[in-house]
C-alpha cells in the first residue's frame, strides 16, 4: 500500500523568506504523480504543484518549487518569498498512473504553515 | 477557470437522516471522487467512479454510502442513515487522464450530524 508522511506538522516562516516542508512516500510503482495542495482556513483545497515520476526536472511554479528525489522517494516543497497569503495547511499528495481507472489520492497528514508578518 | 461546485455548502442533519451532497464536476472530465476529511485529519478517499460505475472504494465506503451520476453533469453522494461520525467535510473532485489526472477539488460541503 501506498503512504505518504509528512514529518512536519508546524511550520513557521518569516515574510519574504524562504520556507521548505518535507513529503516522503513509499510506493512500488514506477509511474505515478506527486502533488501539493494548499488548504486554507476557508478549507478549500487548492492544487499548488505537480509532478510525474518519469520526470527528472523539478517541477516549478512561480514561487513554488519542488526537489523531487525519485530514488529517495522524497519530495519537498519549497516557497520562496513567502506571502501572507500562503499560510495554511500543506498536504502531500500521491497517485499512481493507470489507465481506464480512476485512481485515489493518499495524503499525508499535512503541514501547517505559519507567516509571520 | 473550469470548476468542481458543490452543494450545499452546510448542511445540519438529526442522526438516522438521508443526506445527499450534489456536485457538478468539471465538465470534460471523466473520473469524479469523493473524499472526507474530519475536523483536524487527513483527507481520507471514499470512492471514484468512471464510466458510471465505482472505480475504487475504501473501507469507509460502506453500504450506508451510495454514488450517483444521475445526469450528464451532476455526481451525488448519499449517506443513507447519518451517524455522528460522518460529521466531516466532504470534497468532491475530478479529473482527466489528458491532465495527468491532476484531481480537482470542489470548495467541499460541511455535514453536521446532530
Amino acid at each position: 500500500a501506498q503512504t505518504v508522511t509528512q514529518s512536519q506538522p508546524e511550520m513557521s516562516v518569516q515574510e519574504a523568506e524562504t520556507v521548505t516542508l518535507s513529503c516522503t512516500y513509499d510506493t512500488s510503482e514506477s509511474d505515478y504523480y506527486l502533488f501539493w495542495y494548499k488548504q486554507p482556513p476557508s478549507r478549500q483545497m487548492i492544487l499548488v504543484i505537480r509532478q510525474e515520476a518519469y520526470k527528472q526536472q523539478n517541477a516549478t511554479e512561480n514561487r513554488f518549487s519542488v526537489n523531487f528525489q525519485k530514488a529517495a522517494k522524497s519530495f519537498s516543497l519549497k516557497i520562496s518569498d513567502s506571502q501572507l497569503g500562503d499560510a495554511a495547511m500543506y498536504f502531500c499528495a500521491y497517485t499512481y498512473i493507470s489507465s481506464g481507472s480512476a485512481r485515489q489520492l493518499t495524503f499525508g497528514s499535512g503541514t501547517q504553515l505559519t507567516v509571520l508578518p | 477557470e473550469p470548476e468542481v461546485t458543490q452543494t450545499p455548502s452546510h448542511q445540519v442533519t438529526q442522526m438516522g437522516q438521508e443526506v445527499i451532497l450534489r456536485c457538478v464536476p468539471i465538465s470534460n472530465h471523466l473520473y469524479f471522487y469523493w473524499y472526507r476529511q474530519i475536523l483536524g485529519q487527513k483527507v481520507e478517499f471514499l470512492v471514484s467512479f468512471y464510466n458510471n460505475e465505482i472505480s475504487e472504494k475504501s473501507e469507509i465506503f460502506d453500504d450506508q454510502f451510495s454514488v450517483e451520476r444521475p445526469d450528464g453533469s451532476n455526481f451525488t453522494l448519499k449517506i443513507r442513515s447519518t451517524k455522528l461520525e460522518d460529521s466531516a467535510m466532504y470534497f468532491c473532485a475530478s479529473s482527466h487522464p489528458g491532465t495527468g489526472n491532476t484531481i480537482y477539488f470542489g470548495e467541499g460541503s460541511w455535514l453536521t450530524v446532530v
